[in-house]
Order: structure tokens, then sequence, then C-alpha cells
């Protein structure tokens, strides 16, 4: 269909590696978002974009937590030298307009289990 | 700030009305009031959104209270397939969309 896409769906890793997870919002959607959502917890906001540029990095846990879109597209979440409390549920949301306005898709979401 | 507060939990018998609340105290006349839900195993889908007026659609209605410091969902007809985590989220400052915890509504057949 033409929903969100997000990849890997699950990934598994070791502590102290690096992971990307990637995201592919609806086309035309100038808006994407990550949110994390840990095992029995609510959504914790972490970044949004508006084409490329995001305006609000204030949610990123840490700076081992990083970023980009291109061509006002696809995202990568890369999260460096990953720790087991780093293990959630990775959500990403676009919307044609920002979401305080309209309607956010989200995609399935990418599972991240750090051992 | 658009802070939220729900119950953790509710039940409701299969075909009777849901009404699921929310408090907003600290939303700002300008923001809108959103409910998304999260079914098991799968992103949060879009159910509602609005301002001021109550608003209606295929899936629910939105009745804001008048001084906008709450609001209520209403699922006319509760099925099964409603059981889900059911979210009232607002903007907080410049930041969008913020999800607390949520409302876990079972539904009992």
């Amino acid at each position: 269909g033409a929903g969100v896409s997000q990849s890997p769906s699950n990934k598994v890793t070791e502590k102290g590696k690096d992971v990307e997870l990637r995201c592919d919002p609806i086309s035309g959607h100038t808006a994407l978002y990550w949110y994390r959502q840990s095992l029995g917890q609510g959504l914790e906001f972490l970044i949004y974009f508006q084409g490329n540029s995001a305006p609000d990095k204030s949610g990123l846990p840490s700076d081992r937590f990083s970023a980009e879109r291109t061509g006002g597209s696809v995202s990568t979440l890369t999260i460096q030298r990953t720790q087991q409390e780093d293990s959630a549920v990775y959500l990403c949301a676009s919307s044609l307009a920002p979401s305080y306005t309209g309607e956010l898709f989200f995609g399935e979401g990418s599972r991240l289990t750090v051992l | 700030d658009a802070k939220t507060t729900q119950p953790n939990s509710m039940e409701s018998n299969e075909e009777e009305p849901v009404h699921l609340p929310c408090n907003h105290s600290t939303i700002s006349g300008t923001d809108y009031i959103h409910w998304y839900r999260q079914l098991p195993s799968q992103g949060p889908e879009y159910v509602i959104h609005g301002l001021t007026s109550n608003v209606n659609n295929r899936m629910a209605s939105l009745a804001i209270a008048e001084d906008r410091k709450s609001s209520t969902l209403i699922l006319h007809r509760a099925t099964l397939r409603d059981a889900a985590v059911y979210y009232c989220t607002g903007r907080v400052g410049n930041t969008p969309l913020v999800f607390g915890k949520g409302t876990r509504l079972s539904v009992i057949a």
C-alpha cells in the first residue's frame, strides 16, 4: 500500500553496536516524526522534520541518537553504541501539515532488541 | 502545554456506547485536541481531532467542554475490534503531539 514504511521490522543487536532504522513516509508528506515506545509505556517523542530540517531535536535521549532526512523523503534514525535501555519499538509517522493541525500516519514500527 | 490526563483502563460491553474522558486543563486556546488509538502490535492510528466544536466522523464523536479543559471520545457501539489503547494528545509548546500512556479499553463480548 501507500502507507508509512519502516525497516527493519525487527532488529536484534549486541550492546555497543550501531543500528540504523529507516522510515519511508507517505509520498508528498512534508512532516516526518520519530517516536519511541518502550514496553508498556506511551509514546516518547524523539524528533521531527519539516522538509529536510529538524526544528526540534529536544527529544533525542542522548548524543548517541541522531537522525537525518534527505530529499524531503526518507529518514534514517541512527543509534550508536547501543545500550540495553535502547530496546523499544521505534515508530515513524508522517503528515501533510504540521501535526497539531492534521492527521499523523504511523508506520508499523521497528522493534529493536539490544542484548 | 497540552499535558493530558486519562484513566489507565476502562471496560465496556460489546454493542454498548463508550465514553473515554481526557483532562487537558493547560491546553492553549489555539491548540487542537487529538485522539489516536493503538491496536495490539500496530502503530497508532488517527481517530478524530477538534478545536472547540463537537466533531463527528465515521469512527467516533468528540465532545469538547466549553472551557476546553476536558474532552470525551465517544464510541457509539463498541465492538471487539475497538479494544485498544486510546490516546488523547496535543501539542506541547512547539513540540509535536505528545502522547501519554493512554486508556486501555477492554471490550467484553
